[in-house]
């Protein structure tokens, strides 16, 4: 199974601050055959489903804010806000779907300061 | 707008069978644009995948749940369903069916999720 490890666990960043999240996996999720990654990215809220905000590493799903930017290739992504608002309080999750079993990363939580 | 709902009892004995339903809505569960499946979360944690069915009746469980699995589709209720046996308390988690995209054999990642369904496994 491919590991995904998210850093840091959590943060705390100050409104209209940036936020950045990394994650790491543990082999690479870029098809070679389409020069794609397999790495997407979801935010949730509590009480609430992930709502998918990134995918391909750094496609906007439609109607995601543009603060949210992704990127990153092979091992190596970064989720970025680029100013936080008081909605963007929730846990954020980095998901390979390259392989077989999907995985996900442990999530990190993202606070006001 | 394509929409997923989830049912089934919030109680389930220890060792007994826990199944699911996932209701789909607004479009075709037999889209070739479509493939389904599960993922859930135990309180408090993180995701896990748990299984896929693809377009065409191909299915994928997740190892860990070590052959306890099956997902199907019945197409003339377009309704996606999961049994999982032999369950414990490590099975207590929110399960949510979802969605994803699938283009001319490239599958991308869930897009659409259902509300969840909690289940908990308790005598």
């Amino acid at each position: 199974d491919i590991v995904m490890t998210q850093s840091p666990d959590s943060l705390a960043v100050s409104l209209g601050e940036r936020a950045t999240i990394n994650c790491k996996s543990s082999q690479s999720v870029l098809y070679s055959s389409n020069n794609k990654n397999y790495l997407a990215w979801y935010q949730q809220k509590p009480g609430q489903p992930p709502k998918l905000l990134i995918y391909w590493a750094s496609t906007r799903e439609s109607g995601v804010p543009d603060r949210f930017s992704g990127s990153g290739s092979g091992t190596d992504f970064t989720l970025t806000i680029s100013s936080l608002q008081a909605e963007d309080v929730a846990l954020y999750y980095c998901h390979q779907y390259y392989n077989l079993p999907r995985t996900f990363g442990q999530g990190t939580r993202v606070e006001i300061k | 707008q394509l929409q997923l709902q989830e049912s089934g009892p919030g109680l389930v004995n220890p060792s007994e069978t826990l199944s699911l339903s996932c209701s789909v809505s607004g479009g075709s569960i037999s889209s070739s644009r479509s493939y389904w499946g599960w993922i859930r979360q135990p309180p408090g944690k993180g995701l896990e995948w748990v299984g896929i069915f693809y377009f065409g009746g191909t299915t994928y469980y997740n190892p860990s749940l070590k052959g306890r699995l099956t997902l199907t589709v019945d197409t003339s209720k377009n309704l996606l369903s999961l049994k999982l046996r032999s369950v414990t308390a490590a099975d207590t988690s929110m399960y949510f069916c979802m969605r994803g995209s699938h283009d001319n054999g490239d599958y991308g990642p869930s897009d659409l999720w259902g509300q969840g369904a909690l289940v908990t496994v308790s005598s």
